[in-house]
């Protein structure tokens, strides 16, 4: 049973351009979660999905970030228009239900140059 | 809102020594859980262990256990016989016990260093 798989493992953007980050949950999980880690901090909470629905996305900035889970296919983070601070490693998370134990990728870590 | 605050930023600790990171947390919940992660330099989140907080015994995992103080709300790891392979950062997790919302929210970290 494949863990949570995210990629790219690493991206590199300038600013201005659009950042895509995908990851597939984990067999048979159905809620999705994307987190920020800045250098030297903890993981800060984007967003909560499950299949087709954003659940919570209390901890999305309100402009530039967007995230999906579709139907079929991973769930993607997409960051339009990047700028330097947008530079962190991005980690997703699956769960097999509302509160069942988060289990996380290996992150993607995005610089913008 | 909860916070989790990890006043330790930096820890050290000699090879089969014993070391304790401390957590504390803030909420106004009365059914959560609480975890601590590892993150090694390969930066994978790995769990190290939980607590449902209903529990009154405190969690373990071989050589890795809590000390959980809900009144108190405190909730740290202590690692006995520590390895090499400890070294890492380690983050404590509080996520609510909610119907609508179960998002885990991180303290800042404390970093260990195990010493030959």
């Amino acid at each position: 049973n494949a863990g949570v798989m995210q990629n790219p493992r690493h991206l590199v953007r300038r600013r201005g351009q659009e950042a895509r980050l995908r990851c597939s949950p984990m067999k048979g999980h159905s809620h999705v979660y994307w987190y920020r880690q800045l250098p030297e901090e903890g993981l800060k909470f984007m967003v909560y999905l499950q299949k087709e629905n954003i659940i919570d996305e209390s901890g999305m900035p309100k402009e530039r970030f967007s995230a999906e889970f579709p139907k079929e296919g991973p769930s993607i983070l997409r960051i339009q228009q990047v700028v330097r601070g947008d530079s962190a490693a991005y980690f997703c998370a699956s769960s097999p239900g509302r509160r069942g134990e988060l289990f996380f990728g290996e992150g993607s870590r995005l610089t913008v140059l | 809102a909860q916070t989790v605050t990890q006043s330790q930023p930096e820890m050290s600790v000699q090879e089969a020594e014993t070391v304790t990171l401390s957590c504390t947390y803030d909420t106004s919940e009365n059914n959560y859980y609480l975890f601590w992660y590892k993150q090694p330099p390969s930066r994978q989140m790995i769990l190290v262990i939980r607590q449902e907080a209903y529990k009154q015994q405190n969690a373990t995992e071989n050589r890795f256990s809590v000390n959980f103080q809900k009144a108190a709300k405190s909730f740290s790891l202590k690692i006995s016989d520590s390895q090499l392979g400890d070294t890492a950062m380690y983050f404590c997790a509080f996520m609510k016990h909610a119907r609508d919302n179960n998002d885990m929210r991180f303290g800042a970290g404390t970093r260990l260093t195990v010493k030959p």
